[in-house]
């Protein structure tokens, strides 16, 4: 019944190591999203992906690499991992994009994975 | 330049008592806010969402209030309970072009309620 789930919820790895999350919603919605929240609690918007478009890269190093096989999975590949990557990842989906008016654009979030790097 | 702040940075209140949260904004143009609750090691779920005339909308005991001359939000929750000790997330979406939107977030108060 999960609406966006998440796995793995947590991940300790090694710097230089390549990971992968991935991301499973099944809302119907046609539009996902990668979040990053740092140590200091802030949201920051990574990707998002329309219909399996790219629609939003925000400056982020191409060591990230998001796929989405289809409008219901969207996966976050990181390459080289550094310290600086330690985070919770959250991934999210909405039924068109972010920020519209009324519950189109509602962003529905997963768990969350939190990625160590050590 | 678009920006949220939030205060307070965190609070701590008896189960039972009111609470104020407050968010400013300076985004334009301007679409609509939404107040996020975000439970420790969840993800963040939607509270309220507000557009530009819209003065006041609840949410069982959470009362969002936006002054859009002003720029600023307020989200009131009444009768507090233990579980609603989280993080408050203001958003305030931006329009850029067309049916697009951008976020802007804030940083969050972190709410204690203490029995």
């Amino acid at each position: 019944d999960t609406a966006v789930s998440q796995t793995p919820k947590y991940l300790v790895t090694q710097m230089g190591n390549d990971k992968s999350i991935k991301c499973e919603q099944n809302l119907g919605h046609d539009t996902m999203y990668w979040y990053k929240q740092d140590s200091k609690k802030f949201l920051k918007i990574m990707f998002s992906y329309n219909n399996k478009e790219l629609i939003i890269n925000e400056t982020v190093p191409n060591r990230f690499s998001p796929k989405s096989p289809d409008k219901a999975h969207l996966n976050l590949h990181i390459n080289s991992l550094e310290l600086g990557d330690s985070a919770v990842y959250f991934c999210a989906s909405s039924h068109g994009l972010a920020g519209g008016h009324t519950n189109t654009g509602e962003l529905f979030f997963g768990e969350g994975s939190r990625l160590t790097v050590l | 330049k678009n920006q949220v702040e939030q205060s307070p940075q965190s609070l701590i209140i008896l189960e039972g008592k009111n609470c104020t949260l407050q968010c400013n904004y300076t985004v334009s143009p301007f679409s609509n806010l939404r107040w996020y609750k975000q439970d420790t090691g969840r993800g963040p779920v939607s509270l309220t969402i507000m557009t530009f005339s819209e003065n006041t909308k609840s949410n069982g005991r959470y009362t969002a209030t936006l002054d859009a001359d002003t720029k600023q939000s307020s989200l009131h929750i009444t009768a507090s309970q233990l579980s609603d000790s989280a993080s408050y997330i203001c958003v305030v979406s931006a329009r850029t072009s067309g049916d697009n939107r951008k976020l802007i977030w804030g940083l969050g108060t972190s709410l204690a309620v203490n029995p």
